[in-house]
């Protein structure tokens, strides 16, 4: 059974940092790219990053404009979002995907997803 | 960007209804549309692919149909467990998601 499990979220101050981190399971993690998608109440549904299989070519939304970086470990099957700079705005449910696909990849597995709060 | 626009925002359905859900494109997306449902508290969940394709393990009620710009998920048959947020998704250039249809109880 495929599983991805995240963790790391929590409250942080505007400004500050927070590494999350995706657990996956139940599949060989090397043939899937792999990406972060958050969802709030005010923007819905985001895509944020995406990593290639070995971790060679990583792939952001324009809007980030440098403050998150997305990264793996093959060798323990888990995916990485480091997020700097945090703003309110950046208050949400993060959760990490599998990506599949040929010519271009969607999301089959999704985690639980993993809160992050930004205040003061 | 790929704006993506639902409608309806929310549906009202009764068990053993026929609902659509419409997405459309602001350009053409050829067939590069998933589907996806949540539930309270869930993360969400592929439906469809590819426009049409079936995800495995997904009950046969559902289909979808559509290219270029215009898409539908129907659900033939509403059941209990259907009742939910209902997301399309563009993957053809990045990604951008519709806004979500509810579906409720009527």
């Amino acid at each position: 059974e495929v599983q991805l499990v995240e963790s790391g979220g929590g409250l942080v101050l505007p400004g500050g940092s927070l590494r999350l981190s995706c657990a996956a399971s139940g599949f060989t993690f090397t043939n899937y790219w792999m990406s972060w998608v958050r969802q709030s109440p005010g923007k819905g549904l985001e895509w944020l990053a995406n990593i290639k299989r070995d971790g060679s070519e990583q792939y952001y939304v324009d809007s980030l404009r440098g403050r998150f970086t997305i990264s793996r470990d093959n060798a323990k099957n888990a995916v990485f979002l480091q997020l700097n700079s945090l703003r309110a705005e950046d208050t949400a449910v993060y959760y990490c995907a599998r990506g599949i696909g040929i010519y271009t990849i969607y999301f089959d597995s999704w985690g639980q997803g993993t809160l992050v709060t930004v205040s003061s | 960007d790929i704006q993506m626009t639902q409608s309806p925002s929310t549906l009202s359905a009764s068990v053993g209804d026929r609902v659509t859900i419409t997405c459309r494109a602001s350009q053409s997306i050829s067939t590069w549309l998933a589907w996806y449902q949540q539930k309270p508290g869930k993360a969400p969940k592929l439906l469809i692919y590819e426009a049409s394709s079936l995800e495995s393990g997904i009950p046969s009620r559902f289909s979808g149909s559509g290219s270029g710009t215009e898409f539908t998920l129907t659900i033939s048959s509403l059941q209990p467990d259907d009742f939910a947020t209902y997301y399309c998704q563009q993957y053809h250039y990045y990604y951008s998601f519709g806004q979500g249809t509810k579906l409720e109880i009527k």
